[in-house]
């Protein structure tokens, strides 16, 4: 049982470069979000998606661009990476009927020099 | 817009004892659920219990229970006979559910972190 994968673990990126962090789940979950983790910190949530073709922003989504063109699929993407994006990225899925608990992926570590 | 706040930037507590950490939120949509999750030192989130907004009765789960007061807007976490092991990160979460304004909005609270001692 797979659950929630995402790629990479760890990345250091340079100041200005771009990168995609891919969360791809098997449950077939409507539901996916992405959070990013400062140390220390609570999770913020940066995007969110309630199905295939649908996204929307949530409280930092500055710097970051999503898309989700299929269920199972919902990469995040960084556009000129600057050093406070540097952080803990979490994907999450959820069933969207009934009060069910969101599955999380093993976070990617991502350090912006 | 949702909003869940965790007061208790730490909290300790004796191994064996109970502990309750502390939830309040904020939202318009009158269909919702709860989450509580366990954030251990090497960082994964693990789910402990959830409770619906229309559920009459406070959820359990084990040493966990979730004391649910709607009308103050509450959902503190209760953990009976602490253990070593119950030392992490703990964060409250909302879900506004199906039919609401944000639906299948997750928000997070800011955490608490829990010591047990020995």
């Amino acid at each position: 049982n797979a659950g929630v994968t995402q790629t990479p673990k760890f990345r250091i990126l340079k100041i200005g470069q771009s990168m995609t962090l891919q969360c791809t789940q098997d449950m077939n979950h409507n539901y996916m979000y992405w959070y990013r983790q400062d140390p220390g910190m609570g999770l913020k949530l940066i995007y969110y998606s309630v199905g295939a073709g649908i996204t929307d922003k949530g409280e930092v989504p500055n710097g970051y661009n999503v898309s989700r063109s299929t269920t199972e699929d919902f990469p995040l993407r960084l556009e000129l990476a600057a050093p406070s994006q540097t952080s803990v990225y979490f994907c999450a899925s959820s069933y969207p009927k009934g009060v069910t608990e969101a599955f999380f992926g093993q976070g990617t570590r991502l350090t912006v020099v | 817009a949702q909003k869940i706040t965790q007061t208790q930037p730490g909290m300790f507590v004796q191994e064996k004892e109970a502990v309750t950490l502390d939830c309040t939120y904020d939202t318009s949509d009158q269909s919702y659920g709860l989450f509580w999750y366990k954030q251990p030192s090497s960082g994964e989130m693990i789910f402990l219990i959830y409770q619906g907004s229309y559920d009459e009765q406070n959820a359990t789960e084990g040493r966990y229970s979730l004391n649910f007061q709607k009308a103050r807007k509450s959902a503190n976490l209760v953990i009976s006979a602490s253990q070593l092991g119950d030392s992490a990160m703990y964060f409250c979460a909302m879900r506004v559910l199906l039919g609401g304004t944000s639906y299948g909005k997750l928000t997070f609270g800011q955490g608490t972190i829990l010591t047990v001692h020995p």
